[in-house]
């Protein structure tokens, strides 16, 4: 059974870091690029960041670029979101998910960060 | 505000046929394919379409999906109160090189 569970969700400060990760089995996990997306409390689906499966491209969204770092180790079949500087607005439930926008598209069932003094 | 633009709402009763549309532009749903999601509240989005219209093993015939030009759509048949959820479409943008979403519409069975 294909599995992803995110875990590193924390309640943090303006200005502080926060290391996601995403534990994956039931599947080759070095062979699929994976994606993060996030969800701010009420509102819509907000796609965060992309790697592909050998780590060798990522991508962001604008609104995280140089705050933000995606990785992988596919040893470990670990997806990492390495968050920087963080701001109120990076308040979500963040979501790793598999091949996001092809046919062997899995989600995780979600973790909660929230950027708040 | 959106890249996709689908409307907040949508309504039916049990049986009927509902349409949500999904409407873009050349750099994404005019240069690439669409894929559906649905989402019960407090749970992860799941995927109901890829491809413009290719459903996942499990996914019910009833769900459908088209593309045409610069805009998608998902259709569904039979409604069932199941049905009720928040359904959003996506797609690769490759002017701004990310995945957009659209804003969501929430489907009510009445």
């Amino acid at each position: 059974e294909v599995q992803l569970v995110e875990s590193g969700g924390d309640l943090v400060q303006p200005g502080g870091s926060l290391r996601l990760s995403c534990a994956a089995s039931g599947f080759t996990f070095s062979t699929y690029w994976m994606d993060w997306v996030r969800q701010a409390p009420g509102k819509g689906l907000e796609w965060v960041a992309n790697i592909k499966e050998d780590g060798s491209k990522k991508t962001y969204v604008d609104s995280v670029k140089g705050r933000f770092t995606i990785s992988r180790d596919n040893a470990k079949k670990s997806l990492y979101l390495q968050m920087n500087d963080l701001r109120a607005e990076d308040t979500a439930v963040y979501y790793c998910a598999r091949d996001l926008l092809r046919g062997a598209c899995h989600w995780g069932q979600g973790i909660l960060v929230t950027v708040s003094s | 505000q959106s890249v996709l633009t689908q409307p907040p709402s949508a309504s039916g009763t049990p049986g009927q046929r509902v349409t949500i549309s999904c409407s873009g532009s050349t750099s994404n749903i005019g240069g690439n394919t669409v894929s559906w999601f649905h989402q019960l509240p407090g749970t992860a989005p799941k995927l109901l379409i890829y491809s413009n219209n290719q459903r996942p093993s499990g996914v019910p015939d009833r769900f459908s999906g088209s593309k045409s030009g610069t805009s998608a759509s998902l259709a569904i048949s039979g409604l069932q109160s199941e049905d009720e959820s928040d359904y959003y479409c996506a797609t690769w943008d490759g002017s701004l090189k990310v995945v957009v979403f659209g804003g969501g519409t929430k489907l009510t069975v009445l």
